[in-house]
């Protein structure tokens, strides 16, 4: 897989290969994050989310790596397949859930080369 | 089958003609928001309601309206819609109950303002 920086729009990886995204966070105060995947024509899908008091959560295939030192997140797919094709949204909000205070990244679009 | 619906899903109007874009969930979920996608600029809270009778401002509430008057029901009203509001909308819904992000989006509306 590869590393890349903070933010790129587009991501392309080989079908087979790790993929990394990655996400700077501005809200010091923010202690929930969240990775949502949005296919072409459908709306945003949850996928995994971690609060503040953890560095490291695990899914199925994907890991999501939080370093609040330099208020990054990053999202981790194995083995990536033809289905990852998507855009990745990190977002961050205030612990206690509900509907206000998600503030969303710009996204990520991963393509996956055959 | 869990799931938020929004109706229309495509929608071409006027400049000032009165506009209401409706959206339902069927998993007894408190809270609600709509969100509209631009490019470059990602999602951006309009308004969200933590419970019927109850809605509050996002990020960009401005030309928008909101009711909540039902539980599973929470339209968005364009009174006097302009060209900047052609956009992609989409209506999500989460649960009270898991203190969590893990927000449910609707398949998206697709407006164009002329």
């Amino acid at each position: 897989g590869e590393s890349v920086g903070l933010h790129l729009p587009t991501l392309s990886v080989q079908e087979g290969d790790n993929s990394i995204i990655n996400c700077a966070y501005s809200n010091s105060a923010s202690d929930y994050f969240i990775w949502y995947k949005q296919e072409s024509g459908k709306g945003p899908q949850f996928i995994i989310d971690i609060r503040s008091n953890m560095d490291k959560r695990q899914g199925q295939r994907v890991t999501v790596l939080l370093n609040k030192t330099v208020k990054h997140l990053s999202l981790q797919i194995a083995a990536t397949q033809p289905g990852d094709s998507a855009v990745y949204f990190c977002a961050e909000g205030h612990s206690g859930g509900g509907a206000d205070g998600l503030t969303f990244g710009k996204g990520t679009h991963l393509i996956i080369q055959p | 089958e869990a799931q938020v619906t929004q109706n229309p899903r495509y929608l071409i109007t006027v400049t000032g003609k009165k506009l209401t874009v409706t959206c339902s969930q069927n998993m007894n979920h408190e809270y609600m928001s709509w969100y509209r996608q631009d490019p470059g600029l990602g999602l951006r809270q309009i308004y969200y309601s933590m419970n019927v009778e109850v809605t509050d401002k996002g990020d960009v509430p401005e030309g928008y309206k909101v009711s909540r008057k039902e539980k599973r029901n929470f339209p968005l009203i364009l009174e006097s819609p302009s060209p900047n509001q052609t956009s992609l909308y989409f209506c999500a819904s989460s649960s009270r109950r898991t203190s969590s992000y893990e927000q449910y989006f609707g398949p998206g509306t697709r407006l164009t303002v002329t």
